[in-house]
């Protein structure tokens, strides 16, 4: 079935990297624009970043613009979330979403503490 | 950029109709299409209705999405309330690959 399953969140200390995947399965996973969201413990949902199908395009937040990076490996049908220089606002749980009819991962959760 | 304004939260009793806004803040509520999300505690967002009024299979008919050009809002109408209803909801659109979410207004059914 239609699936999105997310992997690599962790506690990291402030500062530090992490790189979160999302194995895609079931759809045609090279056809669509994929973005990354995210919600911290008790807040809303937050737009984090998106990479076009063809990984020509990738915009981000300006909470998160110049320290993550977006990208994809279409024949693997995995999405990514390079993280860099985390702090402790980054602490939250990370979903990957399809842009077109949505679905969302189960989410992957980032503590960053000291 | 726009922002979206819901609602921070609403009530209503099992069997009723209940509606949540979603208002724009600038451009046309018309430009962009906008998705509605459950979020029940502990669990990951859902989908209930997309591009406007679309909805995914196995999302029940008593969910429907609409927009209205004259007050420039998204709503989401949830009828024959059930208690399994009760959960978050989010709006949401897509703009230039930019992603604007409404702050989540909190449904109870009670």
């Amino acid at each position: 079935q239609v699936q999105l399953v997310e992997s690599g969140g962790g506690v990291v200390q402030p500062g530090r990297s992490l790189r979160l995947s999302c194995a895609a399965s079931g759809f045609a996973f090279s056809a669509y624009a994929m973005h990354w969201v995210r919600q911290a413990p008790g807040k809303g949902l937050e737009w984090v970043a998106f990479i076009s199908f063809d990984a020509s395009q990738k915009y981000f937040a300006d909470s998160v613009r110049g320290r993550f990076t977006i990208s994809r490996d279409n024949s693997e049908t995995t999405l990514y979330l390079q993280m860099e220089s985390l702090r402790p606002e980054d602490t939250a749980i990370y979903y990957c979403v399809r842009e077109v009819a949505p679905i969302w991962g189960q989410g992957t959760l980032v503590t960053v503490s000291s | 950029n726009f922002m979206l304004t819901q609602p921070h939260s609403v009530s209503e009793s099992p069997g009723k109709t209940v509606i949540i806004s979603c208002t724009r803040s600038s451009g046309s509520i018309a430009s962009n299409y906008v998705q509605w999300y459950q979020q029940r505690p502990g669990s990951a967002p859902t989908t209930v209705i997309y591009e406007d009024n679309q909805r995914p299979s196995g999302v029940p008919d008593r969910f429907s999405g609409s927009i209205d050009s004259t007050s420039n809002s998204a709503s989401l109408t949830i009828s024959g309330l059930k208690t399994e209803d009760e959960a978050a909801y989010y709006c949401q659109s897509f703009h230039s690959g930019y992603g604007i979410f409404g702050g989540g207004t909190k449904l109870t059914v009670l």
